[in-house]
């Protein structure tokens, strides 16, 4: 059956660390792999999107990379800041009939300490 | 734009009584999903509409879930009757075809609690 796997225990560093956040995945094959932030009350906000073909992605203090080989996603932030602490989610997309479908993990809570 | 509207934001119900969540999605997109979330569960994936035409609704738990677009500026999700696990947050969120990014902008969501 299909997974998507994300580290469930929290993830806690110091201000100013480099955070990596890891998603798995088995029996997919994703045209596309999101990675979302939601903060708690709230609904989850894009942040980057890369592309089956694509090793890397960076937007300011993000990076991104997927390897379909290994059927994972490293996002990493860069310089984190307490206010990077939220929950993020990955989500694999998958084309279905025309349509591109995400499907999402269940996240990694990210506690960045001052 | 305002982003995508939910209401209520809280909804506290009995169970089997009737339930409907609502949504505006965003002017200009094309497609709206629901989604609903539990710490157990995490964000899963009910239906999804396409020009207000419901595509998938292979998420949907049963027939006490139903889903209704009637204009590309409204939408319903309605449980009846609702029982206590059907409590969870519900998500609605829009996107547009045209980007190539295909994400997807959420709504505050509705925090539903069956007793």
């Amino acid at each position: 059956s299909q997974k998507i796997e994300q580290n469930s225990e929290a993830l806690n560093i110091q201000e100013g660390k480099t955070a990596t956040l890891t998603c798995n995945y088995t029996n997919y094959s994703p045209a596309y792999l999101q990675w979302y932030r939601q903060d708690p009350g709230r609904g989850p906000v894009f942040l980057l999107l890369i592309r089956e073909n694509e090793k890397e992605k960076r937007k300011e203090r993000l990076k991104v990379t997927f390897d379909t080989t290994l059927k994972q996603s490293l996002f990493h932030i860069t310089a984190s800041q307490p206010a990077d602490s939220a929950t993020y989610l990955c989500a694999l997309v998958r084309a279905s009939g025309g349509s591109y479908i995400p499907t999402f993990g269940r996240g990694t809570s990210l506690i960045v300490h001052p | 734009d305002a982003g995508v509207i939910q209401s209520p934001r809280h909804e506290v119900t009995e169970m089997g009584q009737e339930v409907t969540l609502r949504c505006k999605p965003i002017s200009g997109h094309d497609y709206l999903f629901w989604y609903r979330q539990t710490m157990m569960r995490g964000l899963e994936l009910l239906i999804y509409f396409n020009n207000n035409v419901p595509i998938d609704d292979s998420g949907m738990p049963e027939d006490r879930f139903s889903a209704k677009m009637p204009n590309a500026s409204f939408s319903t999700l309605k449980i009846q009757p609702s029982e206590p696990r059907d409590s969870a947050v519900y998500f609605c969120a829009s996107s547009i075809r045209d980007r190539g990014s295909y994400e997807q902008y959420f709504g505050p969501g509705t925090r539903l609690t069956v007793t």
